[in-house]
């Protein structure tokens, strides 16, 4: 199957920091890149779509100000969280589809953010 | 709106034998996508399988197939001769196949295989 390589795998910023995310879709072209967020035994939420060149579409209660997403490339899509804060502290999870790919979404491994 | 509801937030089942979880949905659209989706402690997402909602037979892979039933809105997923490497939250997905085409979760079942 398609692999989507998501980075760094875990991170720690101190509060008021800014924390950029990599999801990037390895073999394929992923037109559309997906952002959810995992609280701790809880399912995914989404927080934003975003299409290849396009503004990221925010999902309601998401502040696109606080989470800014780019995806400039069809290989890459970025999550910044900015300023964080520790409620921020979160498993965040991007997912790709491609064109060719069917109705699959692949996962990147997922990155933990923990904010002290 | 969506809504994907698993009503068994844990379940367990010895090592061979046989477990269904459960998943209702609600939607409006005629055209959609179901899936079950493997979380294992990892926390990788692993698709299990796929059901296209306009072909009437259930989806099988290997040891794992589903009850598809479109009136009723309900998607179970049966492991057959569960193994070990099964324990792992199981998520319920439902996606529209026009439009937006995110995927909608349910809230998940841990399922804990007994050696």
């Amino acid at each position: 199957g398609a692999v989507v390589s998501q980075h760094p795998s875990w991170v720690i910023c101190k509060s008021g920091t800014s924390v950029k995310i990599e999801c990037r879709s390895l073999d394929f072209q992923a037109t559309t890149m997906f952002w959810y967020r995992q609280f701790p035994k809880q399912s995914l939420m989404l927080m934003a779509t975003s299409n290849e060149g396009s503004k990221a579409t925010y999902e309601q209660g998401v502040e696109k100000d606080k989470f800014l997403i780019n995806h400039a490339s069809l290989t890459l899509s970025t999550l910044t969280v900015t300023s964080a804060h520790p409620e921020d502290s979160s498993f965040y999870i991007c997912s790709a589809r491609g064109r060719q790919l069917n109705t699959e979404a692949f996962f990147g491994q997922g990155t933990r953010l923990t904010v002290v | 709106a969506q809504t994907v509801t698993q009503s068994q937030p844990e379940m367990s089942v010895q090592e061979a034998e046989t477990v269904t979880l459960s998943c209702t949905y609600d939607t409006s659209e005629n055209n959609y996508y179901l899936f079950w989706y493997k979380q294992p402690p990892s926390r990788q997402m692993i698709l299990v399988i796929r059901q296209e909602a306009y072909k009437q037979q259930n989806a099988t892979e290997n040891r794992f197939s589903v009850n598809f039933q479109k009136a009723a809105k309900s998607f179970s997923l049966k492991i057959s001769d569960s193994q070990l490497g099964d324990t792992a939250m199981y998520f319920c997905a439902f996606m529209k196949q026009a439009g937006a085409n995110n995927l909608f979760f349910g809230t998940g079942t841990r399922l804990t295989v007994i050696p």
